[in-house]
């Protein structure tokens, strides 16, 4: 079955420290990638995204990711956390064929600590 | 630019009430979709549609009906609202392929 895994439901992290977000997924084929972020009560918001090509994709707000596919891995890093990063962080996983569908992880919640 | 709206965000409903979740994008977005939240579960899609007049099922559809009569909209409609049903609901949209996805604000359903 198809899935995505986020190992960690909370990540604190001191503001100014580096901070890592963990996906791992289980998709056939070559799949694309994506980090969406959720504030309070609103949508989510598209981060970054991989498609092919280099392995660290750089998206919004200082956030870069990833990819290691001999892992199945698309971990979520930035190198200088900020409080207004505090948020819920989901990673998704598009096969290749599926066309439409995306699946999510549970997600992972971001506490930055001033 | 409005992106994607739903309307309503907040809505208590009795065991057994029908009501209509109504999604409209602006973006001329062939894709749309619907997704619930739940905690601890991330996003679970219900139905998604390709194009205008087309509609197909998601991961739990179960209770669930949808149309999309126009491209701009996308409706998603509970017959018989169950307690279970009590959840966020999210819309989306997006270009074919590798499009990121476009979120609504949600829809915050309750039933009692």
């Amino acid at each position: 079955a198809q899935s995505v895994a986020q190992p960690e439901d909370q990540v604190n992290v001191a503001e100014g420290n580096p901070l890592t977000v963990k996906c791992t997924y289980s998709v056939s084929g070559n799949p694309y990638l994506f980090w969406y972020v959720q504030y309070p009560n609103r949508g989510l918001q598209f981060l970054l995204k991989y498609i092919t090509g280099d392995n660290l994709v750089k998206g919004s707000y200082g956030f870069e990711a990833e990819f290691n596919k001999s892992q199945t891995s698309f971990h979520l890093k930035k190198p200088s956390a900020l409080v207004s990063d505090s948020a819920l962080y989901f990673c998704a996983v598009r096969p290749y064929t599926g066309g439409f569908k995306t699946i999510f992880g549970a997600g992972t919640r971001l506490f930055v600590k001033a | 630019n409005a992106g994607v709206t739903q309307t309503p965000k907040f809505r208590v409903l009795k065991t057994g009430q029908s009501m209509t979740l109504l999604c409209a994008q602006d973006m001329n977005h062939e894709y749309m979709y619907w997704y619930r939240q739940d905690p601890g579960m991330g996003l679970r899609l219900i139905h998604y549609s390709v194009g205008e007049g087309t509609t197909a099922k998601g991961e739990v559809p179960d209770g669930y009906n949808v149309s999309r009569l126009k491209k701009q909209n996308f409706l998603l409609g509970l017959e018989s609202a169950a307690p279970s049903q009590t959840s966020v609901y999210f819309c989306a949209s997006s270009y074919p392929g590798t499009g990121d996805a476009f979120f609504g604000q949600g829809t915050r359903l309750t039933v009692v």
